[in-house]
C-alpha cells in the first residue's frame, strides 16, 4: 500500500500561468479530498469526490480552480492565472467511504507563485 | 474552521511528563479524526472516532458521546519524537461528509 501519492512535491509558476496538482488516491478507496494549507488560514476544505463523482465543492474559488476524477485512480486540481495569494501546500486525500472511515493524507504539493 | 476550536495552541512539555489537547466544537458533531503534522508536512491519522474513546500505546483520544461537543487527546509519558503539531478534525452531523480542521497544537518535547 504506497499511500496517497501527490505529484508534483514542489512546484513554482510565474503569475498569471496554470498549474495542475495530481492525486492517486489509496486503491479501494471512494471518498477523495482535497484540502489546501497556508500559515495564515491553515488547512481549509476545498472539494470532494466520492465514486469518481464531484459531491461537495463549496471550499473551491469560484474562479480559476477547478477539480476533476476522470478515474478511480487520480484527481487533478487546476489553478489558472495563478496568483501569489494561490501559493500554499495542496494536500490530498482518500477514505474507503466518505465520512465513516479514517482519512489519509498525501504528503502534499507545495506550490509558489512567484 | 470556526466550527472547531483548537487549544491551546502551542505547548511545551519535558520527556516523561503528560498532557493534553482539546477540542470544542460550536456545533455537533458525527465523527472526530485527530492528526500529527511531522517536520515534512506528512499528516499522520492517529485515531478516528465516532463515539467513545481510544488507546494507542501513550496516547488516548475521548469524543463525548454525548453531546459530542468536544474532543481531548492525552499523551502520557511525553517523549521527543511526540513532538509536532496536533489537528483535530470533525464531522458535523448532518449532509455534510468532509472535515473541519481545527488550527492545531504545536507540540515541542523537551528533553
Amino acid at each position: 500500500n504506497a499511500g496517497v501519492i501527490q505529484t508534483p512535491r514542489h512546484k513554482v509558476t510565474g503569475k498569471g500561468q496554470e498549474a495542475t496538482l495530481w492525486c492517486e488516491p489509496i486503491s479501494g478507496h471512494s471518498a477523495v479530498f482535497w484540502y489546501r494549507q497556508t500559515i495564515v488560514q491553515g488547512l481549509e476544505f476545498l472539494t470532494y469526490f466520492r465514486n469518481q463523482a464531484p459531491i461537495d465543492d463549496s471550499g473551491m474559488p469560484k474562479e480559476r480552480f477547478s477539480a476533476q476524477m476522470p478515474n478511480q485512480s487520480h484527481s487533478t486540481l487546476k489553478i489558472q492565472s495563478t496568483q501569489p495569494q494561490d501559493s500554499a501546500v495542496y494536500l490530498c486525500a482518500s477514505s474507503l467511504a466518505d465520512s465513516g472511515n479514517t482519512l489519509y493524507f498525501g504528503e502534499g504539493s507545495r506550490l509558489i507563485v512567484v | 474552521g470556526d466550527q472547531v476550536e483548537q487549544s491551546p495552541s502551542a505547548l511545551s512539555l519535558h520527556e516523561g511528563t503528560d498532557s493534553a489537547l482539546r477540542c470544542n466544537f460550536t456545533t455537533t458533531m458525527r465523527s472526530v479524526q485527530w492528526f500529527r503534522q511531522n517536520s515534512r508536512g506528512s499528516l499522520i491519522s492517529l485515531f478516528y472516532l465516532a463515539s467513545g474513546t481510544k488507546e494507542n500505546g501513550r496516547l488516548k483520544s475521548a469524543f463525548d458521546s454525548k453531546e459530542r461537543r468536544y474532543s481531548t487527546l492525552h499523551i502520557r509519558d511525553a517523549q521527543l519524537e511526540d513532538s509536532g503539531t496536533y489537528f483535530c478534525a470533525a464531522v458535523p452531523t448532518g449532509f455534510a461528509s468532509a472535515l473541519t480542521f481545527g488550527s492545531g497544537t504545536k507540540v515541542i518535547v523537551l528533553p
